[in-house]
């Protein structure tokens, strides 16, 4: 089975700062597709950016991108200028043919005004 | 846009009731899931579906039954409810395994 570790229960950031959330994976196929999804305290789970594991180029997302480290199963979001509307749980996921999305138990994300 | 409905959004069950989790999508998306998030941690995969009539166990299954006989539809039913199935439940969809997907509110369950 595939496992999805972030070893990062919570984490803290200023307002407007920079901060980057850590996900390691583990794998042995070569072709598979990463996830970072957001849980705000609403509960309702929304897609923040994907990455495939062929393209070597990071992905990002306006004020969201990734750092994208195949050979070492990294996959690290960076918030640059957070915002206060960032504060939510923050879960990394992975998937690939015959696996369904695999989920890392979160990290919970507090931003400081 | 209505996205994925789960009713209902609370419930609270006795020990060795059943009941059913009512999940639809109106985006005609083939794949279905149902997962489960305990307190603080992150989603379990208990059973998914690639398509009307096909059903597949994930991580968790037990304690729990699907069926998938529209493409908007996807009920999770829960047999003889125990406290370790206190949980909140979410259902997904997907136009496949490698694309967003997209949740539901989620539907909290609590087994006393």
């Amino acid at each position: 089975a595939q496992t999805v570790t972030q070893s990062q229960p919570e984490m803290s950031v200023q307002e407007a700062e920079t901060v980057t959330l850590s996900c390691t994976y583990d794998t042995s196929e070569s072709d598979y597709y990463l996830f970072w999804y957001k849980q705000p305290p609403s509960r309702q789970m929304i897609l923040v950016i994907r990455q495939e594991a062929y393209k070597q180029q990071n992905a990002t997302e306006n004020r969201f991108s990734v750092n994208f480290q195949k050979a070492a199963k990294s996959f690290s979001l960076k918030i640059s200028d957070s915002q206060l509307g960032d504060a939510a749980m923050y879960f990394c996921a992975y998937t690939n043919a015959g696996n369904m999305l695999t989920f890392g138990g979160g990290t919970r994300l507090m931003v400081k005004p | 846009n209505a996205g994925v409905t789960q009713t209902p959004k609370f419930r609270i069950l006795k020990i060795g009731q059943s009941m059913t989790l009512q999940c639809a999508q109106d985006m005609n998306h083939n794949y279905m899931y149902w997962y489960r998030q305990d307190p603080g941690m992150g989603l379990k995969l208990i059973y998914y579906s690639v398509g009307a009539g096909i059903t597949d166990k994930g991580e968790v299954p037990n304690g729990y039954n699907v069926s998938r006989s529209t493409t908007e539809d996807f009920p999770l039913r829960l047999e003889l409810a125990a406290p370790s199935q206190t949980s909140v439940y979410f259902c997904a969809s997907s136009t496949h395994y490698t694309g967003e997907l997209f949740f539901g509110e989620g539907s909290r369950l609590t087994v006393l």
